[in-house]
């Protein structure tokens, strides 16, 4: 069974540029979140969806959007990029919303804006 | 929700027990707690979830005392590709939202 795919996995983009990044739950997830992963430090919490509405989001900017499509899949978009927004992006897929469930990883997309 | 905090790092060698120790001082009672695995690039991957007592699966054990206010992630016979970033989270049992707070981890160095 195919696991959590992302792509692109590796992106450069140039700052004030707009990037899409797409995530495919595992079959059977409805529920997909977004992390973004500065080096060194912890996966931070930026959206959930579930059933197509968001669920829940985190203390990021308007400049980060995202959508959840009737397949379950999702896309992150990222606005105006930054140096900052310099990360790891990774999709997590789980079958329900609560908190306690089991969170499936994809490898990530490692963005670069320079 | 309830901060969570571990060691920064840990070496350890092959062959060895690898007993890492979270502490969550203010863990509510629906809180459950739950352990993570990262390799570099790539994304976590979970590895236990407990509530109380001990758990135990084919990957790792989970020490929770009656408090709850810490919590023992145990490795046992660890082996150079343990080497990861393992990450302790306390979450509330079925939030409105999956949020995972992730802290800063615990890297742990698995030698020859």
């Amino acid at each position: 069974d195919a696991g959590v795919t992302q792509s692109p996995t590796h992106l450069i983009k140039t700052r004030g540029q707009h990037v899409t990044l797409r995530c495919s739950p595992i079959s059977g997830h409805k529920s997909v979140s977004w992390y973004q992963q500065v080096l060194g430090q912890g996966p931070q919490f930026i959206f959930q969806y579930y059933e197509k509405e968001e669920r829940g989001r985190g203390n990021f900017p308007d400049r980060f959007s995202a959508r959840q499509f009737p397949n379950y899949s999702s896309e992150l978009n990222v606005n105006a990029l930054l140096l900052g927004d310099s990360a790891l992006y990774l999709c997590a897929s789980s079958l329900v919303v609560a908190s306690n469930t089991e969170a499936f990883f994809g490898q990530g997309t490692r963005l670069t804006v320079v | 929700l309830a901060k969570t905090t571990q060691p920064i790092s840990m070496d350890s060698y092959e062959g060895q027990e690898v007993n890492i120790t979270c502490s969550h001082n203010n863990i509510a009672t629906n809180d459950y707690i739950t352990w993570y695995q990262q390799f570099p690039s790539q994304g976590p991957r979970f590895i236990i979830q407990g509530y109380k007592t001990k758990v135990t699966n084919e990957v790792a054990s989970l020490f929770i005392p009656a408090d709850r206010k810490s919590s023992t992630l145990s490795l046992p016979r660890v082996s150079l590709s343990d080497t990861a970033v393992y990450y302790c989270l306390v979450a509330p049992l079925k939030a409105a939202g999956n949020k995972l707070t992730f802290g800063g981890g615990t890297r742990v160095l698995v030698k020859p």
